[in-house]
């Protein structure tokens, strides 16, 4: 079975720009979480979706905003980017009886310059 | 959210086995003890979870100390592949309500 797939692998954006990634979740699966990761720390919570409806927010700005689609993929947006969004950023699904296990995909490196 | 401390680093010999130490003297009677890893290059990975009994699988065994204020993340016999960064996270169990804060972990490293 495939596992949590994220879109692009690496993206390079500029100051400004906007930036769209995206995550299909687990066969099944309808809740998704996405993740931001800096170099040399865990990964800071973002968003969780679950049946197209925002379950949770971190602590982000509100350059970044993410919806769920009724297939559970998921978009994660960010405008006006900063350099300080340069950072892996990483999408989990998990399932109903499931809820202990959150299944991470491999991520999307964004770089900023 | 309730806070966890572990070691920022630790080695260990290859085929010994491996106690990881985290302690959470602020879990709520509610909290469930996660652990997840994240090999270089890689998301997370799930590891292993707990209420309040000791547990056991494939991957690990996770000891809980009686008034769950720390636990131990146990790797019986350690490997290259375990090689890691380790994290403990406390975390509620509320389906649609999943969010995990993590920590800066444990990097395991593994000696040959």
């Amino acid at each position: 079975d495939a596992g949590v797939t994220q879109s692009p692998t690496h993206l390079i954006k500029t100051r400004g720009q906007h930036v769209t990634l995206r995550c299909s979740p687990i066969s099944g699966h309808k809740s998704v979480s996405w993740y931001q990761q800096v170099l040399g720390q865990g990964p800071q919570f973002i968003f969780q979706y679950y049946e197209k409806e925002e379950r949770g927010r971190g602590n982000f700005p509100d350059r970044f905003s993410a919806r769920q689609f009724p297939n559970y993929s998921s978009e994660l947006n960010v405008n006006a980017l900063l350099l300080g969004d340069s950072a892996l950023y990483l999408c989990a699904s998990s399932g109903r009886g499931q809820v202990n296990e959150q299944f991470f995909g491999p991520g999307t490196r964004l770089t900023v310059l | 959210d309730a806070k966890t401390t572990q070691p920022n680093s630790m080695e260990s010999n290859e085929e010994e086995p491996v106690h990881l130490p985290c302690n959470h003297s602020t879990i709520s009677g509610t909290d469930y003890i996660h652990w997840y890893r994240q090999l270089p290059s890689q998301g997370p990975e799930y590891v292993i979870h707990g209420l309040t009994s000791n547990v056991n699988n494939r991957m690990a065994s996770l000891a809980i100390a009686e008034d769950r204020k720390s636990s131990t993340l146990i790797l019986h016999r350690a490997t290259l592949r375990d090689a890691a960064v380790y994290y403990c996270i406390l975390a509620q169990s509320n389906f649609g309500n999943e969010k995990l804060t993590f920590g800066t972990g444990t990097r395991l490293t593994i000696i040959p």
